[in-house]
């Protein structure tokens, strides 16, 4: 059963400061990551995705991939409240997205 | 702006009615996933289908659930005899032929409540 794996949380945080959010896949066949963000009661969205070893930025947000350790995480910098969400972490296996079962983040004002 | 569109949003079915729950992907898009969510859960892959093609189902119940997208028309997922255990949020997600298999776009859902 290929599987990803998050803590559940929550992860309290005060405003401002960085939130680090990480995840674990078993699938070494997996490829690429994403990092999808969903509000209560909402769709999830997705907000950053890679796709080789290393670190990604887009504004606040940075990916870090390392297929060695098959370990994934996403950087939240300068934390808002509005960022209070869960963070699913989904890594692709055949044509699919796994998901975890996310990581709920609460930013404090 | 036609997003994906998911309907019913909410779906009170009492125990062993059928649920049917419709999804129309973004325009252009070819391709629809089905995921569940259990409260407090992560996504659970149920099924992934092209037109006329259920390409992967290894995620669906062996019993009363089914799916399909026809040529034309959105995409269904048919819940036969439902149980208390069926009560969850059912995602539908749409993706472009050449899109990258993770960009997915998501529906709002349909929240199915089974008494």
């Amino acid at each position: 059963q290929k599987e990803v794996e998050q803590n559940s949380g929550p992860l309290s945080v005060p405003e401002g400061a960085i939130a680090s959010l990480n995840c674990t896949y078993s699938d070494r066949g997996s490829q690429s990551f994403f990092w999808y963000r969903q509000y209560s009661g909402k769709s999830p969205e997705l907000i950053m995705s890679i796709y080789s070893n290393g670190d990604k930025e887009d504004g606040r947000f940075t990916a870090q991939l390392n297929k060695a350790s098959q370990y994934v995480s996403l950087l939240i910098r300068d934390s808002q409240p509005s960022d209070s969400a869960t963070y699913l972490c989904a890594g692709d296996s055949s044509y699919k997205l796994i998901f975890g079962s996310g990581t709920r983040l609460l930013v404090r004002p | 702006n036609a997003g994906v569109m998911q309907n019913p949003r909410h779906l009170v079915r009492r125990r062993g009615q059928e649920a049917r729950l419709r999804c129309s992907p973004m325009k252009g898009h070819s391709h629809v996933y089905w995921y569940r969510q259990l409260p407090e859960e992560g996504l659970k892959f149920m099924v992934y289908l092209q037109k006329e093609n259920i390409i992967d189902e290894s995620g669906m119940p062996k019993e009363r659930f089914s799916a399909e997208f026809p040529k034309e028309g959105p995409s269904i997922l048919r819940i036969q005899q439902v149980v208390r255990g069926d009560s969850a949020a059912y995602f539908c997600a749409s993706v472009g032929q050449s899109s990258n298999t993770g960009e997915l776009f998501f529906g709002e859902g349909s929240r199915l409540t089974v008494l």
